[in-house]
Formats: C-alpha cells, structure tokens, sequence
C-alpha cells in the first residue's frame, strides 16, 4: 500500500541551525501539506502546497519556514534559524484532491530537536 | 478562533463492548470531517471521513455528523485492547482543506 514517507526520523539541531526535512508524498497525490506536534499538544496545521504554490499557511508559519517540491517526488520543510520552541514532531500529509475529498495520510513524522 | 473541542478522556471501555467518541466543532464553514488514530509516538491513522449529514460504517467503525448540531462522533463496535490509543477529530475547511485537529481522546479497552 502506498504511503508518505519522511526523513530523517529524528534531527537534533543547534539553536539558529537551518534545517532541512525531507517527506515523499503518495506518488498521485496532488495535495501536500504539512503540521507539527509539540509533545502532549494537539497536531498544528502549518501549510499546504496545490500546483507548486502555497494555498494556505497558518500564523506559525512565519518567514523563517519555507517548502519547495523541488522535483516530481519530494516536498520539503525548511526552518531558516531554529529556535528552542520549534522542537516537535513534524508530519507531512498528502492527499489525492482537495476540499469535502480531500483524505489527508500521514506519514511517520520527523522529530525536531532543538538544543 | 476556529476550535474543535474533544474530551481529553481517558475513556475506559471493556474488550468487546461499543466505545463512543465525540468531537464539536465551532466553525460552521468546515466541509469535511476526520477521525485518525495516533498510538503514543506514532503518526495520525486515518480511521474515516464523512462530510455529509448522518451515517457512514466501515467494518467496526461508525462516524455520525449532525452539521446543524456541528458533532461529530465515532462508534468502535466489538472494542480491541489493540484499539487502545488517541482518536483525533479534525475538521476540514477550504479547497486544500486545512485540517484543525482537537486534542484527541484517550481510549482504553480493558481486558
């Protein structure tokens, strides 16, 4: 069965580091997005990306996030300047179309750890 | 503030019974709603979705939406200790539907 797939499984970082995490979504999935989850805190929507441009970011997503798909199979997010409060769980999600058909999978997470 | 609100549980239910779990959302312009479950550590599973009013089964799972009620719930029929984890509501706005997830509620299933 297709699934998303993310790496690396965990990044420790240094405070003011750049990093760089990588996801492929489901190979015919048009949608990507992408959330984060601070341990024990709800799952956060950071961005989509439909037709190599964002469609919706949220406030944490500030100029220091960016995502490219920088060829036909991988998205990614890049975090300019860590900080210590960016240390979460990142979860790329793809889905086949948008809207009320719109099925968002998961893929294992990348864990941020910022020192 | 678009909220979707969870009881944090935890829920406890017996092996074999039926586990309800419910989920209100305060933004009346949500399409589409999700029930994923997420094991301690481990990413969100999607379970279903259901954008249109009342029912929809699959297998053991039932997912209610009453939009005039803006609820959500599931029904775990024939509950499994492998059941045992954190359901997450989320609802779904827009064309790229942005996902706004509650804070889950904990199942257990007992032996």
């Amino acid at each position: 069965e297709p699934e998303v797939t993310q790496t690396p499984s965990h990044q420790v970082t240094q405070m003011g580091q750049e990093v760089i995490l990588r996801c492929v979504p489901i190979s015919n999935h048009l949608y990507f997005y992408w959330y984060r989850q601070i341990l024990g805190q709800k799952v956060e929507f950071l961005v989509s990306f439909y037709n190599n441009e964002i469609s919706e970011k949220s406030e944490i997503f500030d100029d220091q996030f960016s995502v490219e798909r920088p060829d036909g199979s991988n998205f990614t997010l890049k975090i300019r300047s860590t900080k210590l409060e960016d240390s979460a769980m990142y979860f790329c999600a793809s889905s086949e179309g948008g809207g009320v058909r719109g099925e968002q999978f998961f893929g294992p997470g990348t864990r941020l750890t910022v020192l | 503030q678009k909220e979707v609100e969870q009881n944090s549980g935890p829920l406890s239910v017996p092996e074999g019974a039926i586990a309800s779990l419910n989920c209100t959302y305060s933004d009346r312009g949500s399409q589409s709603f999700f029930w994923y479950r997420q094991y301690s550590g481990k990413s969100p599973e999607l379970i279903m979705f259901i954008y249109s009013n009342g029912d929809k089964e699959d297998g053991r799972f039932t997912a209610q939406l009453n939009k005039a009620s803006q609820y959500v719930s599931l029904l775990i029929r024939d509950s499994q200790p492998s059941d045992s984890a954190t359901y997450l509501c989320a609802a779904g706005t827009g064309t790229a539907s942005k996902l706004t997830f509650g804070t889950g509620t904990r199942l257990q299933v007992t032996l």
